[in-house]
C-alpha cells in the first residue's frame, strides 16, 4: 500500500492559464474522488469515479473543469482558465467497494492551487 | 440533501482529560456516518465509521463515537486525551443510495499539556 499520491503538491499560475493535476489512487481501489478544500472550511466534492466511469460531479464544478480517469487507473482534474477563486487544496481519495461493503475513503496529501 | 454540522470550530481539553467534539447531521434515509482527522501538512486519515449495528463505535488511536439517531448526532469522544490528539477533525455523512460524502467543517482540538 504505497497511499495515494498527488502531483504537484504546489502550482501557482497567472489567472487565465490551464492546470491539470494528476492523481494515483491506492492501486486495487475502484472509486476516485475529487474535493477542493479551502481554508477554514471541510472538504467539498466534486467528482467521483468508477472505475473509469464519472459517475457522479458536483454542482460547483463549472464547464471550466474536466476530469478523466482513463483505464480505470490514475485521475487527471483540469482547471480552465484560472480565476483567483480557484485557489484552494485539491484533494483526491480512493477508496475500494463492491456491493454490500461501505467503505472508507484514503486521501493524498493534496496539490496546493494559487491564482495570481 | 445531506449536511453536518460542527457547532464548535475548536475544542480546547486539558491532557488527561475526557474530550468530546460535537456533530450533527441531516440525511434522507439511514445515515452512513465517519470522522476523518487532519494533521499539519499531512492528508485526511479514517478514525471510524458508523454503518448500523452497536451505536457506540471504536476506532482508531483510541477514539470512539456514538450514534444517536433521535438527535442525529454523532459525536466523537476519547477517554483521556493526548496532546497528539490535537488536530483538526472532521464528521462526515453520506445517504446509503449515494457515494457523494459530504464534510463538515471541521473542529480544531486543542490538548493543552
Amino acid at each position: 500500500d504505497t497511499g495515494v499520491s498527488q502531483n504537484p503538491r504546489h502550482k501557482i499560475t497567472k489567472r487565465g492559464q490551464n492546470v491539470t493535476f494528476r492523481c494515483d489512487p491506492i492501486s486495487e481501489h475502484n472509486r476516485l474522488y475529487w474535493y477542493r478544500q479551502t481554508l477554514g472550511q471541510g472538504p467539498e466534492f466534486l467528482t467521483y469515479f468508477q472505475n473509469e466511469a464519472q459517475l457522479e460531479k458536483s454542482r460547483l464544478l463549472s464547464d471550466r473543469f474536466s476530469a478523466e480517469r482513463p483505464k480505470g487507473s490514475f485521475s487527471t482534474l483540469e482547471i480552465q482558465r484560472t480565476e483567483q477563486g480557484d485557489s484552494a487544496m485539491y484533494l483526491c481519495a480512493s477508496s475500494f467497494s463492491r456491493v454490500g461493503t461501505n467503505e472508507k475513503l484514503f486521501f493524498g496529501s493534496g496539490t496546493q492551487l494559487s491564482v495570481l | 440533501a445531506q449536511s453536518v454540522a460542527q457547532p464548535e470550530d475548536q475544542v480546547n481539553v486539558a491532557e488527561g482529560n475526557p474530550l468530546t467534539v460535537k456533530c450533527t447531521y441531516s440525511v434522507s434515509g439511514n445515515p452512513y456516518l465517519f470522522w476523518y482527522v487532519q494533521y499539519p501538512n499531512r492528508g485526511l486519515q479514517f478514525l471510524l465509521k458508523y454503518i448500523t449495528g452497536d451505536n457506540l463505535v471504536k476506532g482508531s488511536y483510541g477514539f470512539e463515537a456514538e450514534f444517536n439517531k433521535s438527535q442525529t448526532s454523532f459525536h466523537l469522544k476519547k477517554p483521556s486525551a493526548l496532546v497528539s490528539d490535537s488536530a483538526l477533525y472532521f464528521c462526515a455523512v453520506r445517504s446509503g443510495g449515494y457515494q457523494k460524502v459530504t464534510f463538515g467543517t471541521g473542529t480544531k482540538l486543542q490538548v493543552i499539556p
